[in-house]
C-alpha cells in the first residue's frame, strides 16, 4: 500500500457520460498530480494541484477538469466521454510544492476507465 | 525544456541475464533522477533515485549512476529474475517543475 488511495479501481461507462475519479494523497503530502496512461500515448501529465490551488496544466482536454479540496483529496472529472478516453488514470502525491527534486512521487494504483 | 529519453522496448531476456536499460536526459540546473517500475496491473513504484552527480542509486539488485558528463542514468541489474518483468520508467525531477517521465521500457524475463 503506497498510501495514495484511488477510487474506483474500475469504471465502465458509455460514450457521452460523465465520471468522477477520486484520489486521497499520502498523509502529509500537499501536492496531487493526475496522469493518463494509454498504450499509444504512454504516461501523460494532466494537472497538478498544491494545497488546493492549481499549479500546472499538461495535456488536459477541456472536457476534463479537476479540483483539490480543503482536506487535500482531489477529484478528476471527465465529461462527454469518448472511446479514446479509455485509459488508466493515475494520481500521485508528493510533499513538495513545485517539483520532485528529492523525493519524486508516490503513485496510487490507478482507475481503469473503459468507455463503451 | 527538460526531457528524458530511454531505450524503446520491449526487451526480452532469459533468467539470470544481465540487464541494461539506457536513459539520457536534458535539463537545466541540477535535477534529481529516478527509476520507477510498474508491475502488471499496478501503479508506478519508485525503484531508486540519485540526487547529484556521481551518486549511485540502488535497490533490489538494480543500480544506476548519475553521470553528468554524459547526461545519463542507465539502469543495470546483474542477474534478472522472472519477477522483474515489468515496465521501467526513467524520470527527472527539479525544484521548479513537475517530474518528467520517459516513455517506459517493457521488460520480459523468460525462464
Amino acid at each position: 500500500d503506497s498510501g495514495v488511495t484511488q477510487t474506483p479501481k474500475h469504471l465502465i461507462t458509455a460514450t457521452g457520460q460523465r465520471v468522477t475519479l477520486r484520489c486521497s494523497p499520502r498523509s502529509g503530502d500537499l501536492s496531487v498530480y493526475w496522469y493518463q496512461q494509454s498504450l499509444d500515448q504512454g504516461l501523460q501529465f494532466l494537472i497538478h494541484y498544491y494545497n488546493g490551488e492549481e499549479r500546472a496544466k499538461g495535456n488536459i482536454l477541456e472536457r476534463f477538469s479537476a479540483q483539490q479540496f480543503p482536506d487535500l483529496h482531489s477529484e478528476l472529472n471527465l465529461s462527454s466521454l469518448e472511446l479514446g478516453d479509455s485509459a488508466l488514470y493515475f494520481c500521485a502525491s508528493s510533499a513538495a510544492g513545485g517539483g520532485g527534486l528529492d523525493y519524486g512521487y508516490t503513485f496510487g494504483s490507478g482507475t481503469r476507465l473503459t468507455v463503451v | 525544456g527538460n526531457s528524458v529519453t530511454q531505450m524503446e522496448g520491449p526487451v526480452t531476456l532469459s533468467e539470470e541475464a544481465f540487464l541494461t536499460i539506457n536513459c539520457t536526459y536534458t535539463a537545466t540546473g541540477y535535477p534529481s533522477l529516478f527509476w520507477y517500475v510498474q508491475y502488471p496491473g499496478e501503479g508506478l513504484q519508485l525503484l531508486l533515485k540519485a540526487t547529484k552527480a556521481d551518486d549511485k542509486g540502488s535497490n533490489k539488485g538494480f543500480e544506476a549512476t548519475y553521470r553528468k558528463e554524459t547526461t545519463s542514468f542507465h539502469l543495470e541489474k546483474g542477474s534478472v529474475q522472472v519477477s522483474d518483468s515489468a515496465v521501467y520508467f526513467c524520470a527527472l525531477g527539479t525544484s521548479y517543475d513537475k517530474v518528467i517521465f520517459g516513455p517506459g521500457t517493457s521488460l520480459s524475463v523468460i525462464p
